[in-house]
């Protein structure tokens, strides 16, 4: 059971374009909602989080937006680089499950 | 100055031999995660230690075991290594149970022959 659904599995954008991921879940205990950046051959590194009191927040040219009633939540990347090239994964905790569930991934291709 | 380290960074071996995978994090966190990420990159949990006790035993063969000696060492052991074994493992540490990011190793990428 994938309790995060995460969409699509690939995108590739021009440099410049505005990539967009997005992430649906199904547990409403669910409070943190972090997203990871993972480059080949590395560990995934925490790049932005929310938490469901908010409806957007931003961190340089990243933007997580969130949808409470919904339950979705995207990411967004402006002025995308190449150097943004990663796979970037949703992931999301809470309700007394001291882990974090990840999204499936997807492979993010900014081309110059 | 790594904050979390793992060790080896690859590792080739046989079908049914027993090896170990170590973690160290110097980030003085408390709480310790194996993940495994397998051919398509799904992130899985396998296990979560909170000053050094088991607290995330998810289902996982029991040729699995962790060990963490102390709250900045979280190893893993696999007995009767199988194919299906095969996957990238992930250590990862966190300041505490709660709503805490992670931080990850550079993981292990596990080929079994």
């Amino acid at each position: 059971q994938q309790q995060v659904k995460q969409s699509p599995q690939s995108l590739i954008v021009q440099k410049g374009g505005i990539p967009i991921i997005n992430c649906a879940y199904e547990n409403t205990a669910f409070d943190y909602f972090p997203w990871y950046q993972q480059f080949p051959g590395k560990g995934p590194a925490l790049l932005i989080a929310i938490r469901p009191d908010v409806s957007e927040k931003k961190e340089g040219r990243f933007t997580i937006s969130f949808n409470k009633s919904a339950k979705q939540f995207s990411l967004h990347i402006m002025d995308s680089q190449p150097g943004d090239s990663a796979t970037y994964f949703c992931a999301a905790r809470g309700g007394g499950a001291q882990k974090l569930v990840f999204g499936q991934g997807t492979r993010l291709t900014i081309n110059p | 100055d790594t904050a979390v380290s793992q060790t080896p960074k690859y590792l080739v071996t046989q079908m049914g031999n027993d090896k170990s995978i170590k973690c160290e994090q110097n980030l003085g966190h408390d709480t310790m995660y194996w993940y495994k990420q397998d051919s398509k990159k799904f992130l899985k949990i396998m296990f979560s230690y909170n000053n050094k006790e088991l607290i995330i035993n998810e289902t996982v063969p029991n040729r699995f075991s962790p060990k963490s000696p102390d709250k900045a060492h979280l190893n893993l052991h696999i007995n009767s290594l199988e194919l299906g074994d095969s996957a990238v493992y992930f250590c990862a540490s966190s300041a505490g149970t709660g709503v805490y990011g992670y931080t990850f190793g550079s993981g292990t990428r596990l080929t079994v022959v």
